[in-house]
């Protein structure tokens, strides 16, 4: 294991709910991103946020909104996506954002499926 | 940019053949980084070389960087069924604020 982990591991969700995706690393890692994986596209970057603030936001839609309420622990709270939004969404983890050379921990996904 | 792309994006290889993945990017890079993906699990990190680096080994891995060319290869020697994954390069940006970019990655399928 990677000593990230999230849950849930599946969701199916309508466009009218709101759930909240997950994440806790067991590493003593200061920053957290949230990526988006979609079928034949490269990882896209979601959120960043190093020492529970949130450094960088890569114009996601509101419908996306993230929350650090210690530097163990990353959600993501959906509410209204579209059927476009299914995708696999990754957690992951570094020692420290600003570093060079920082390697990524990443967590097993979430698979997303809006109905 | 300066997102990787891989190439080719599939390869299908016989166990015991060696699998080579290469990977293009566009701008000056800090490091470069491959990563493997088993279905549906996250990516698991395999191994890192810095841009004044040319060659680094990791038990069956060799990875190579040319900057000049502005590319890099992933060399798995010896594939086993259990390398079948897909394998992502990410560049890691030159610069105070360094970021990691991800290409679309390689679907491995090796044949026992």
């Amino acid at each position: 294991e990677t000593g990230v982990t999230q849950t849930p591991r599946h969701l199916v969700m309508g466009m009218t709910n709101k759930k909240s995706l997950k994440c806790e690393q067991h590493l003593g890692h200061n920053a957290m991103y949230w990526y988006k994986q979609s079928a034949k596209k490269p990882l896209e970057l979601m959120f960043v946020y190093s020492l529970e603030e949130r450094v960088e936001n890569n114009s996601v839609p509101s419908r996306f909104s993230p929350e650090c309420p210690n530097s163990s622990h990353l959600f993501l709270h959906l509410h209204t996506l579209q059927p476009e939004d299914s995708a696999l969404y990754l957690c992951a983890s570094s020692q420290d954002q600003a570093k060079r050379d920082e390697k990524l921990f990443f967590g097993s996904g979430t698979q997303l499926s809006v109905l | 940019s300066q997102q990787g792309e891989e190439d080719p994006q599939a390869l299908s290889i016989q166990e015991g053949e060696n699998a080579t993945m290469n990977c293009s990017y566009k701008t000056s890079i800090n490091n470069l980084q491959w990563y493997r993906q088993n279905s549906g699990r996250g990516l698991v990190h395999l191994i890192l070389i810095r841009s004044n680096e040319r060659e680094k080994h990791s038990g069956r891995l060799r990875v190579t960087l040319d900057t000049s060319k502005k590319s890099s290869s992933l060399l798995i020697t010896a594939s086993r069924a259990a390398d079948t994954a897909s394998y992502f390069c990410a560049t890691g940006s030159a610069g105070a604020n360094s970021k990691l970019t991800f290409g679309k990655g390689i679907t491995l399928s090796v044949r026992p």
